[in-house]
């Protein structure tokens, strides 16, 4: 089956600067990978995504890169507030609706 | 508003109880999956439906079942709960565009 892998697994940044996790998958069949936020005592939530047949796609200060070659795929996010301060998990579903999920990232943004 | 709701947001039990958990969701979604949470191990698919009656086992089935009689409600069963089923317990639908929507989660603990 799928294997995903995340790094790191804590992140602490100064506000104003950038974050970025990175995560690995092992089957090439998945095509869709989803970056979910879950904030302290709350459910995760979406927050971008990229299918395999794009390459990078942006949303304001977040970002999303997918390298299909190397199977790798990461998110950005770009002049860091202390309300990004969260857990961050990666995903990659392959067909058939199954979703596999990173060990999660957390993220600490320093005022 | 996509609603996904959960049945409790804490549960004790005592070694050998059953415990049903429950969700339910308002959205027409066919499928509806649930994991486990658990500190540096992500999520984890224990089970997911794809339909009324229809259920599939993901990662970790071992001492779970699950129950789905209804489109809009997707039970998980501990037949015999266990102190290393304490955890948080995520219920998630898959909507349009395969962004999955999460209940609030319900954190359990066996005693």
């Amino acid at each position: 089956g799928e294997n995903v892998e995340q790094h790191p697994s804590t992140l602490s940044v100064q506000e104003g600067d950038s974050a970025v996790i990175k995560c690995t998958y092992s089957d090439s069949a998945s095509n869709y990978f989803p970056w979910y936020k879950q904030e302290l005592g709350k459910r995760p939530q979406l927050i971008i995504d990229i299918r395999s047949n794009v390459g990078e796609k942006k949303d304001q200060r977040i970002a999303v890169t997918l390298n299909k070659t190397a199977k790798h795929f990461s998110l950005h996010i770009t002049e860091t507030q202390p309300e990004d301060s969260a857990v961050y998990f990666c995903a990659a579903s392959i067909p058939g609706n199954q979703f596999y999920f990173g060990t999660g990232t957390s993220l600490t943004v320093i005022p | 508003d996509v609603k996904v709701t959960q049945s409790s947001r804490y549960l004790v039990k005592r070694t050998g109880e059953k415990v049903f958990l429950e969700c339910v969701q308002d959205m027409d979604h066919e499928n509806m999956f649930w994991y486990r949470q658990d500190p540096g191990l992500g999520l984890r698919l224990i089970y997911f439906s794809y339909d009324v009656k229809m259920k599939e086992k993901g990662d970790i089935p071992e001492g779970y079942s699950v129950s789905r009689e209804k489109k809009e409600r997707f039970s998980l069963i501990l037949e015999s709960a266990s102190t290393n089923q304490t955890s948080m317990y995520l219920c998630a639908t898959l909507g349009p565009g395969e962004t999955q929507y999460f209940g609030p989660g319900t954190r359990l603990l066996v005693l």
